[in-house]
């Protein structure tokens, strides 16, 4: 039984770039979220997905989006990068007692 | 608003040592789950318990304990006889439901080092 699984594990980008990260959840679970991981910091929540739809969001900006596909794997995608936005980037699927499963991140660099 | 503190960023203990994890949480919701979770240095964060806001029993397993106290909004972590093994971040987590559904926020994280 597969657990969740992200790619990129490793990203450097430069500023202004544009990222996207993938995430496959865990079999069976339909709800994906999102969170970042700033060194040395709990994770933030970015945004919730469940049946394709964004049915939550943090106090993140709009350059931040994703998408879920029909098979309940998920994008993050990140416009006009900054150097703030570097960090581990955390997939998490929900299990049916509301615990998270966790990937192993992307760790996003930005120069 | 939801809020998870750990006010303690990090611990050192020497090995087979008892160590206490604090987190005191905040939310107007009378229906709320508590997490704790443990991020060892792969990065990749692993579930240890759940709570709900009407099971106050404290909770046993091996060499971890857990202790809900709603009186004192607090959900507090012990390990018996530390182990190296057990150094990593740890992480408490409030998750209340809304209308988009099931929401989860965490502390800031409490670094423990055991020592041999």
């Amino acid at each position: 039984d597969a657990g969740v699984t992200q790619s990129p594990t490793h990203l450097i980008k430069t500023r202004g770039q544009q990222v996207t990260l993938r995430c496959s959840p865990k079999s069976g679970h339909d709800t994906v979220s999102w969170y970042q991981q700033a060194l040395g910091q709990g994770p933030q929540f970015i945004f919730q997905y469940y049946e394709e739809e964004e049915r939550q969001r943090g106090n993140f900006p709009d350059r931040f989006s994703g998408h879920q596909f029909p098979n309940y794997s998920s994008e993050l995608n990140v416009n006009a990068l900054l150097l703030g936005d570097s960090a581990l980037y955390l997939c998490a699927s929900r299990g049916f007692t509301g615990e998270l499963f966790f990937g192993e991140g992307s760790r996003l660099t930005v120069l | 608003a939801q809020k998870v503190t750990q006010a303690q960023t990090e611990i050192s203990v020497v090995e087979k040592e008892d160590v206490t994890l604090d987190c005191v949480y905040e939310t107007r919701d009378t229906t709320y789950y508590l997490f704790w979770y443990k991020q060892p240095p792969s990065g990749e964060l692993v579930f240890l318990i759940r709570r709900n806001s009407f099971d106050e029993q404290n909770e046993i397993s091996g060499r971890y304990s857990w202790n809900f106290q709603k009186s004192t909004s607090s959900f507090n972590f012990t390990i018996t006889a530390s182990q190296v093994v057990d150094s990593a971040v740890y992480f408490c987590a409030l998750s209340v439901l809304n209308t988009g559904g099931f929401k989860t926020i965490f502390g800031a994280g409490t670094r423990l080092f055991v020592k041999a």
